[in-house]
């Protein structure tokens, strides 16, 4: 079965922090990507990586950066954490996306909240 | 650009009853897909449903059914006989087929509270 597993469900830091998430996803995926959800927003894009090495910023990179050294693992470190950043990670994978891939589902972690205070 | 609304921030349904929850969408893509998604109190999300903007046919799923309508860009997702274990969130979801990428934007969801 298909398996998206994200590092803590829960995570409290401090202001100025370096923060690290981790995500891994053992369907030999191409495509992973990490939201963030906020009430009233929905899910928002933060970073998406397609390749190994490769990374992609989406709609909110600010205050954030991305590491995939290996398929399965993709990182999202807050570089210097404050607290408009707490905030719900999800973080996802998908299959290619050209092709038949378009139309695979993102299959999603269990989500971290993540509270800075 | 494109967009996803979902206008009902919460529904609530009568278990046993059918539910409609909207979305519409704006897209310049001549071709793209629309998802739903469930994410429980838990927090996880699942894959409900998928309709491609060339298919036929409405898809279907058990008690999921998508209310495709492409002249009006909306794509709502039918619930038939709510259970309680339905309570939970629902994301509307599109990804551009040809200039969308990799890119799937999402609602703002809709919390819907079944009533026992």
């Amino acid at each position: 079965d298909v398996k998206v597993t994200q590092s803590s469900r829960y995570l409290v830091k401090r202001t100025g922090e370096k923060v690290f998430l981790e995500c891994v996803q053992d369907m030999d995926h191409e495509n992973m990507f990490w939201y963030r959800q906020d009430p009233g927003l929905g899910l928002r894009l933060i970073y998406f990586s397609y390749d190994v090495k490769m990374k992609e910023k989406g709609d909110i990179p600010e205050g954030y950066s991305v590491s995939r050294e290996k398929k399965e693992r993709f990182s999202l470190i807050l570089e210097s954490a404050s607290t408009n950043q707490t905030s719900m990670y999800l973080c996802a994978s998908s299959q290619i996306s050209s092709g038949q891939g378009a139309q695979q589902p993102q299959h999603f972690g269990d989500g971290t909240r993540l509270s800075i205070l | 650009a494109q967009k996803i609304t979902q206008t009902q921030p919460g529904m609530f349904v009568q278990e046993k009853e059918a539910v409609t929850l909207d979305c519409t969408y704006d897209t310049s893509d001549p071709s793209y897909g629309l998802f739903w998604y469930k994410q429980p109190s838990s927090g996880e999300m699942i894959f409900l449903i998928y309709q491609g903007s060339y298919d036929q046919q409405n898809a279907t799923e058990g008690r999921y059914s998508l209310n495709f309508q492409k002249a009006r860009k909306s794509a709502n997702l039918v619930i038939s006989a709510s259970q309680l274990g339905d309570s939970a969130m629902y994301f509307c979801a599109m990804r551009g087929l040809n200039t969308g990428g990799f890119k799937t934007i999402f609602g703002a969801g809709t919390r819907l509270f079944v009533k026992a």
